[in-house]
């Protein structure tokens, strides 16, 4: 079965500035997706961030971006110029290629406090 | 309609009770994902359906769990003599295809079920 470890709860960073949010998994599968939800307090998931395994180049949306790195299995979350409107649950998600039957596994998420 | 809509947003309810929750998933979304978030945790996949089928129910914390779909639109998600544990918010969320290489999962705000 797949996991998705962040060992973050709780990550602060003042406003403007930069922070990365860590995610590892584990999978024995070499085609997967991997994904970036926020979750503000109206409990909505947003997805920030989505990432296909079979592709090197790192995805970016504008102020965020991942680093990937498929033999480590890491997937770290960088935001830049951080904004209060940034503030919420992150969590990072795992799915792999075969459809929809399994659902994505979440993590635990990590808490983003941005300081004005 | 505009997005998936859950309801109750909120539902209490005493233990032993029955309770029913409801999505509406955006319309021609042929996917449909259950989640249950307990407090402090990520998400954990229940169940998910493509059009009126879920091919697996395995997912279901217990027999008292059981999810249907009709129509291949509304969905309920209905919890027999709830207990405490079954304390969370319930999450949906739809998707085009159930193939992540295809669509993004969009999520409702979920029900906050609470058992006393």
């Amino acid at each position: 079965a797949q996991t998705v470890t962040q060992s973050q709860p709780e990550m602060s960073v003042q406003e403007a500035e930069t922070v990365t949010l860590s995610c590892t998994y584990d999978t024995s599968e070499s085609d997967y997706y991997l994904f970036w939800y926020k979750q503000p307090p109206s409990r909505q998931m947003i997805l920030v961030i989505r990432q296909e395994a079979y592709k090197q180049q790192n995805a970016t949306e504008n102020r965020f971006s991942v680093n990937f790195q498929k033999a480590a299995k890491s997937f770290s979350l960088k935001i830049s110029d951080s904004q209060l409107g940034d503030a919420a649950m992150y969590f990072c998600a795992y799915s792999n290629s075969g459809g929809g039957a399994d659902g994505l596994t979440f993590g635990k998420g990590t808490h983003l406090i941005i300081q004005p | 309609g505009a997005g998936v809509s859950q309801s109750p947003s909120n539902k209490v309810t005493e233990k032993g009770k029955d309770v029913e929750l409801r999505c509406d998933p955006i319309s021609g979304h042929t996917a449909l994902y259950w989640y249950r978030q307990s407090l402090g945790q990520g998400l954990e996949f229940l169940i998910y359906f493509q059009g009126n089928s879920a091919p697996d129910k395995s997912g279901l914390p217990s027999d008292r769990f059981s999810a249907e779909r009709t129509g291949g639109s509304v969905s309920t998600l209905t919890i027999q003599r709830t207990q405490q544990e079954d304390s969370a918010v319930y999450l949906c969320a739809s998707s085009l295809t159930g193939a992540p290489r295809e669509a993004e999962a969009f999520f409702g705000q979920g029900t906050r079920l609470t058992v006393v």
